[in-house]
């Protein structure tokens, strides 16, 4: 079965310096795999995804994510944090192994920026 | 394009009294729906999943239940809210072989 482990329930960094954000995954097969994020009372919204093409994914707002397959890594990271970073971030993976499809997420991180 | 519309945006509703909460898709023909809720402090969970009309899925029992009346329409329900009802509620879909996700805009339900 697929599963989604974000290792990290809360981040706090300082504004300016780098942000990471851990997720492992695992799957019987090639996954589909995204990073959303969520700020306070808004609806999702995709950073990046990676769909078995290039293994670093480039997402907006100058983050990004490194496919790691011998590690089962997913980790989202930016060089330098802004202070409207300080959101709620998602690591998903899409199961394909039902009929019907499912997204499997991992239970978030939230980030924290000071300044 | 493949739009989600979900409303409301956030509602309060008082327990006991009943809830329907509504997720329309554009774009898009014999969708695969789904209807997850985030809890406080917890990740989001798979409530209901729907292939086609009048087919739904329920991954965990609960107080609440789904419909598919139509073949883009999602209609989460309950006839009777909890208290722990309350949360934030996401309908989606996945499109492209599961290489794509769409979400609605997502409903914060507060039960008082």
């Amino acid at each position: 079965a697929q599963s989604v482990t974000q290792l990290d329930s809360h981040v706090s960094v300082s504004e300016g310096t780098p942000v990471l954000l851990r997720c492992n995954y695992s799957s019987s097969y090639s996954p589909s795999l995204f990073w959303y994020v969520q700020h306070p009372n808004k609806g999702l919204q995709l950073l990046l995804k990676y769909t078995s093409a290039a293994t670093l994914v480039k997402g907006i707002n100058g983050f990004e994510a490194e496919f790691k397959k011998s590690e089962t890594s997913f980790h989202l990271t930016k060089p330098s944090a802004h202070m409207s970073d300080a959101a709620e971030y998602f690591c998903v993976v899409s199961d394909q192994t039902g009929s019907q499809g499912n997204l499997i997420f991992g239970k978030g991180t939230k980030l924290s920026v000071k300044p | 394009s493949q739009t989600i519309h979900q409303w409301p945006a956030t509602l309060v509703q008082p327990v006991g009294s009943p809830l329907s909460l509504e997720c329309t898709v554009e774009g898009t023909s014999n969708p695969n729906l789904y209807w997850y809720r985030q809890a406080a402090g917890r990740g989001l969970q798979l409530l209901f999943y729907s292939v086609g009309i009048g087919q739904i899925s329920s991954e965990v029992p609960q107080n609440l239940s789904a419909s598919r009346p139509q073949d883009r329409q999602f209609i989460l329900s309950s006839k009777k809210l909890l208290l722990s009802d309350s949360g934030f509620y996401l309908c989606a879909r996945l499109g492209q072989g599961g290489t794509e996700a769409f979400f609605g805009q997502g409903t914060r339900l507060t039960v008082v």
